[in-house]
């Protein structure tokens, strides 16, 4: 089993419309979960970071944390044609590294 | 604070060369992190620094990549005898804590 597990998708979702990103993990043992966003042929950005359970908002971002299924989502609301990128969920290990998956493809429907 | 800086952008190499590449984290972070990515995945962890000390390289890495952090301010990444499977986009990233990165824009390798 993968450290971090994303669908790669493509995604394709409406503008307006909300994006749902989801996200495994399987060290139970991990403290610190992120959202980085990559535009193609960019680094990564963080946009989220959640550190207990339940949800985090910022603006149209909101962040979901359920450590008992060790599941980690993402929701943008009111998509946008700029919000078309690769989402990276990364989480940190016991040992304090932090472990990517391959990253979701999200592309707006405009 | 210029972020994180990685030099040379781009690298192309004959098979068998040694290359070298620098990373000069965010002058207050002590955390500084290497990955490396090719198309369509995330970024690989290879390696990862407290101030000076590297405190875990990735078992999938050969012994022909070293990293250093002398005096725990830049790093450099070397890859020696480099070879086709070599070729990706080399990211350093640095942090105050083992949490929130900062990614400089990357290297891009690639190996002819």
């Amino acid at each position: 089993q993968k450290e971090v597990e994303q669908n790669s998708g493509p995604l394709s979702v409406p503008e307006g419309a909300i994006a749902s990103l989801n996200c495994t993990y399987s060290d139970r043992g991990s403290q610190s979960f992120f959202w980085y966003r990559q535009y193609s042929g960019k680094s990564p950005e963080l946009i989220m970071s959640i550190y207990s359970n339940g949800d985090k908002e910022d603006g149209r971002f909101t962040a979901q944390l359920n450590k008992a299924s060790q599941y980690v989502s993402l929701l943008i609301r009111d998509s946008q044609p700029s919000d078309s990128a690769t989402y990276l969920c990364a989480v940190t290990a016991r040992d304090d590294k932090i472990i990517f998956g391959k990253g979701t493809r999200l592309h707006i429907l405009p | 604070d210029t972020g994180v800086s990685q030099n040379p952008r781009h690298k192309i190499t004959k098979r068998g060369q040694n290359v070298t590449f620098r990373c000069d984290p965010i002058s207050e972070h002590n955390r500084l992190y290497w990955y490396r990515q090719t198309l369509g995945q995330g970024p690989e962890f290879l390696t990862y620094f407290q101030n000076e000390a590297q405190l875990e390289k990735s078992r999938l890495l050969s012994d022909r990549f070293s990293a250093e952090r002398p005096k725990g301010s830049f790093s450099t990444l070397e890859i020696q005898r480099t070879e086709q499977g070599d070729s990706a986009m080399y990211l350093c990233a640095s942090s105050l804590t083992p949490r929130e990165l900062t990614f400089g824009s990357g290297t891009r390798l690639t190996v002819v």
